[in-house]
Parts: C-alpha cells; structure tokens; sequence
C-alpha cells in the first residue's frame, strides 16, 4: 500500500507560540495539496489548500508553504492555541491519480497551557 | 450546509459476518471516496464513486465493496470480516472529480471485528 509510517512525529509548543509542521510528498507530478487535522475520534478536517502553481498560501492564522524542488510542504500556525492540538496530515492529488488522496504519515501536535 | 455524515458512528461485528457503512455527501457533491484508517497505517484510498459509478478502487481485496445512489449517497460493504479489518472507515465527498476538487470528510464508522 502507499500509506507509511507506524511512529508519529510530534511537536509539541506552548500557547502562543507558532508552530511549524512539515511534510515530505512524493510525487513530483503532484498538482494540489491539501493539509488536514484530525482531532481524535473525529474524521479529518480541510485547512488549506495550495496548488502547484504557487508556492506560499495565507488562511486564517495559517500559511501552507510548497517547494517542490524538494518536495517539501509545511504547514504554519500562527499563535498556537490548545484547540489546535490534534493530528495534521498533508495530502496529495494529481500525477494520473486525480481521484485520490495520497496521505503523509501525520503529526501530533500538542499545545501546552 | 450539512457536512458529510456516515452511520453507524460504530459498528461491531464477528469473523466472517458482513458489515454495512452507509454515507451521506455534501449537498451538491456527486463524487463520493471510501479510506480505511487503521492503525499504525495511516489513511489508505479504498474506493471511489463518481455519477453512479465505481470509478477506481484501491489495493483492497474483492470483499470489500460498495455503491452509490441515485441521490449520491453511498454505501460500503464488507464481506466476510477479518479481524484485520478493524479500523475507521472514513467517506469524503468532492464537487466533481478534477484535481483541485477539495476532498471534505465526515465523522467515520469506527468498525470492530471480533
């Protein structure tokens, strides 16, 4: 299968604070990214988006960035707030595959008081 | 607007008995994306539907099965349980199918094989 990993990566930051996950993909005919948090018990939620096209994107207290010399994504939160601990995975689509999405291993993310 | 909705929220079953996982789309969204989230094994594409049809399927074995509604709702089979089996079951629903057609999921069936 495609999926990977068996140990999650975690960071953990306190309030406030801003927090940077990232995100490995690997297929360089990927045209669209997607990042998604996943609180526990609970089905993954859409954050951003960012086409290949671009290479930084702003939402709400969030900025995606892509370099896709190095096929690299990240994921930035701004003045991390405990709601925001959960799960984040990045996805891709695109490449012969536009169908679906092809997940990243994920990250837990704690906010600590 | 509804999100994606799915039921059971959880479901328990036996070896070899078939389970049932019903999913409902987002108003509006015709395609409709089956993922397994088991653990230690990240999200892993089961199937897609598009318009009625099964479009593409994932590395999955034949037992596991579904279709989509007239209305697009769709449902998710899964014959002859194994324990393996146990895991998330995830369903997303997109507007069309192209490559920037965002995925938004719902909530899961959390699926028990004893």
């Amino acid at each position: 299968g495609e999926s990977v990993g068996l140990h999650l990566p975690t960071l953990s930051v306190q309030e406030g604070d801003n927090s940077i996950i990232n995100c490995a993909y690997s297929n360089s005919a990927s045209d669209y990214f997607i990042w998604y948090k996943q609180e526990s018990g609970k089905g993954p939620q859409f954050i951003i988006d960012i086409r290949s096209n671009m290479d930084k994107r702003q939402g709400q207290r969030v900025t995606v960035l892509l370099n896709k010399t190095v096929k690299h994504l990240s994921l930035q939160i701004a003045a991390t707030q405990p709601g925001d601990s959960a799960v984040y995975f990045c996805a891709e689509k695109g490449g012969g595959s536009n169908y679906k999405l092809t997940f990243g291993k994920g990250t837990l993310l704690t906010v600590n008081p | 607007e509804a999100g994606v909705t799915q039921s059971p929220t959880h479901l328990i079953k036996t070896r070899g008995q078939q389970a049932t996982l019903r999913c409902s789309p987002i108003s509006g969204h015709t395609s409709v994306y089956w993922y397994q989230q088991a653990l230690g094994l990240g999200l892993q594409f089961l199937l897609w539907y598009d318009e009625g049809e099964e479009r593409n399927r994932g590395n999955f074995p034949p037992r596991f099965s579904g279709r989509q509604f007239p209305n697009y709702s769709s449902e998710l089979n899964v014959n002859a349980l194994e324990l393996e089996d146990s895991a998330l079951y995830l369903c997303a629903s997109s507007l069309g199918s192209g490559s920037t057609d965002t995925q938004y999921f719902g909530p899961g069936t959390r699926l028990t094989v004893l």
